[in-house]
C-alpha cells in the first residue's frame, strides 16, 4: 500500500523557518516525482513545490518562491520541504502527494498533511 | 499563469441526480493535462479523472470527464450520498500547477 506521512509541522512565529518532511513507503520513491500543496483553513487547493524523481528539476509557486526549498534523499524515501521567513499567509494543512515520472502529471495518492501555523 | 475557474460554486441536488460541473481555463490546458479531485471534509483530496477523461483506479463509471482547450466537465451520472463534497479541477501542463476554487456538491 502506497502511503505518505507528512510530520514536521507546528506553531511558529512569522518570519522563522520550519522544515517538513515526508516519508514514503509501499512504491519506488526514485521513480516518481514528488509535490507539496497547502490548505489554508476552510479555503481551496494551491500547488507549493514540485521536484523531480532525480532533483534535476525543481518548481515553485510565486509566492513561496525565494522563501521555500525542496528536495528529496532518494535513499531514505523522504521529501523534505526548507520554509524561511514564514508569513501568516503560509498557514496552511501541507499535503505529500505524489506525481508521475515527469514533473506535468496528475497527484495521486496525498498523504494526511501536516498543519503550519504561523502566528505570533 | 493558467487561471481555472469552477461553476457553479455549490450545486445543491438530490441523490439519485445528475451532478454536473464546469472548470474553465484562462489559456488552452495542455495536451488536456487536466485532473479532477474529490476532497471530503477532514479527509485529503482524492484522484478522479486525469488526462480530462481517465478514471482513476477504483472510481465508479458513475464520474465522468470530458472537455479539451479552455473548458472541461465533471459529470456524476446518479448521485449517491457518498457524492456529496467538494470538487476541484486542477491544470499539470503548465508549471504552476494550479487549481480551480471548487464546486461544492450539497444535499438539497
Amino acid at each position: 500500500e502506497v502511503q505518505l506521512v507528512e510530520s514536521g509541522g507546528g506553531l511558529v512565529q512569522p518570519g522563522r523557518s520550519l522544515r517538513l518532511s515526508c516519508a514514503a513507503s509501499g512504491f519506488m520513491f526514485d521513480d516518481f516525482a514528488m509535490h507539496w500543496v497547502r490548505q489554508a483553513p476552510g479555503k481551496g487547493l494551491e500547488w507549493v513545490s514540485g521536484i523531480t524523481w532525480n532533483s534535476g528539476t525543481v518548481g515553485y509557486a510565486d509566492s513561496v518562491k525565494g522563501r521555500f526549498t525542496i528536495s528529496r534523499d532518494n535513499a531514505k524515501n523522504s521529501l523534505y520541504l526548507e520554509m524561511k521567513s514564514l508569513r501568516r499567509e503560509d498557514t496552511a494543512l501541507y499535503y505529500c502527494v505524489r506525481g508521475g515520472q515527469l514533473l506535468h502529471n496528475w497527484f495521486d495518492p496525498w498523504g494526511q498533511g501536516t498543519l503550519v501555523n504561523v502566528s505570533s | 499563469e493558467i487561471v481555472l475557474t469552477q461553476s457553479p460554486a455549490t450545486l445543491s441536488l438530490s441523490p439519485g441526480e445528475r451532478a454536473t460541473l464546469s472548470c474553465g481555463a484562462s489559456q488552452s490546458v495542455t495536451t488536456t493535462y487536466l485532473a479532477w479531485y474529490q476532497q471530503k471534509p477532514g479527509l485529503a483530496p482524492r484522484l478522479l479523472i486525469y488526462d480530462a477523461s481517465r478514471r482513476a483506479t477504483g472510481i465508479p463509471d458513475r464520474f465522468s470527464g470530458s472537455g479539451s482547450g479552455t473548458d472541461f466537465t465533471l459529470t456524476i451520472s446518479r448521485l449517491e450520498p457518498e457524492d456529496f463534497a467538494v470538487y476541484y479541477c486542477q491544470q499539470y501542463g503548465i508549471s504552476p500547477f494550479t487549481f480551480g476554487g471548487g464546486t461544492k456538491v450539497e444535499i438539497k
